[in-house]
């Protein structure tokens, strides 16, 4: 069985520059996360969807950040423009359903603004 | 506020040498808490799900309990693959994620 998988693995971007990840999580799992991991930290929830709908958008900093699954699959997280605050691991998890609470995480895009 | 704290940040082991990791937990309502495994460059992979107190989970290795405050890993003769971050999570009542800052583990031959 195919895991979680991310593109890119690393981005490199100059400030004020948009940038966008992406996400295919396991076949038939239902609820998709996106985290944000600082060095030396642990992940923090940005995003979490149940098919197509956000949940819970809560610590998404809604001002340069946006986030959409279309048709309940893939899922693509847009930084624009993005700050040099935004340098970070951004990690994409999915699980089977809403009621499951084992999240299965992909190796993650490594985000550096310079 | 919910909070999960987890210590010691770092932990150094000679291979053998059993020990264990803390996670301490301040949440409005526990659903469940859970411990992974980071490696270099990859995300967190799974390693146990706890939900009530006294609840204890084995594998391999490694053993996870949970009281009212607190969860431990415990690590019985490690070994020099046991090397990683380990991560404590919770999932609160209100579906809430929040996850601990990580101890990292070596495990020296």
């Amino acid at each position: 069985e195919a895991g979680v998988v991310q593109s890119p693995r690393y981005k490199i971007i100059e400030k004020k520059q948009p940038v966008a990840f992406w996400c295919n999580p396991i076949s038939g799992h239902n609820t998709l996360y996106w985290y944000r991991q600082n060095l030396g930290q642990g992940p923090e929830l940005l995003i979490r969807y149940e098919n197509e709908e956000a949940v819970d958008d809560s610590q998404l900093p809604k001002d340069r950040f946006s986030a959409e699954r279309l048709k309940g699959v893939d899922s693509t997280l847009k930084i624009q423009p993005a700050e040099l605050g935004d340098s970070a691991v951004y990690l994409c998890a999915s699980s089977p359903s809403a009621g499951v609470d084992t999240q299965y995480f992909g190796p993650g895009t490594r985000l550096t603004v310079l | 506020e919910d909070q999960v704290t987890q210590s010691p940040e770092a932990l150094r082991l000679q291979e053998g040498e059993s020990s264990s990791l803390n996670c301490s937990y301040t949440v409005s309502g526990l659903r469940g808490l859970f411990w992974y495994r980071q490696d270099p460059g990859k995300g967190p992979e799974f390693l146990f799900t706890l939900y009530s107190a006294g609840e204890e989970k084995e594998k391999e290795r490694l053993k996870a309990t949970l009281t009212k405050k607190e969860s431990f890993l415990h690590i019985t003769a490690p070994k020099p693959e046991d090397s990683a971050t380990y991560l404590c999570a919770v999932r609160t009542t209100g579906n809430q994620f929040y996850f601990g800052t990580g101890t990292s583990l070596t495990v020296i031959p």
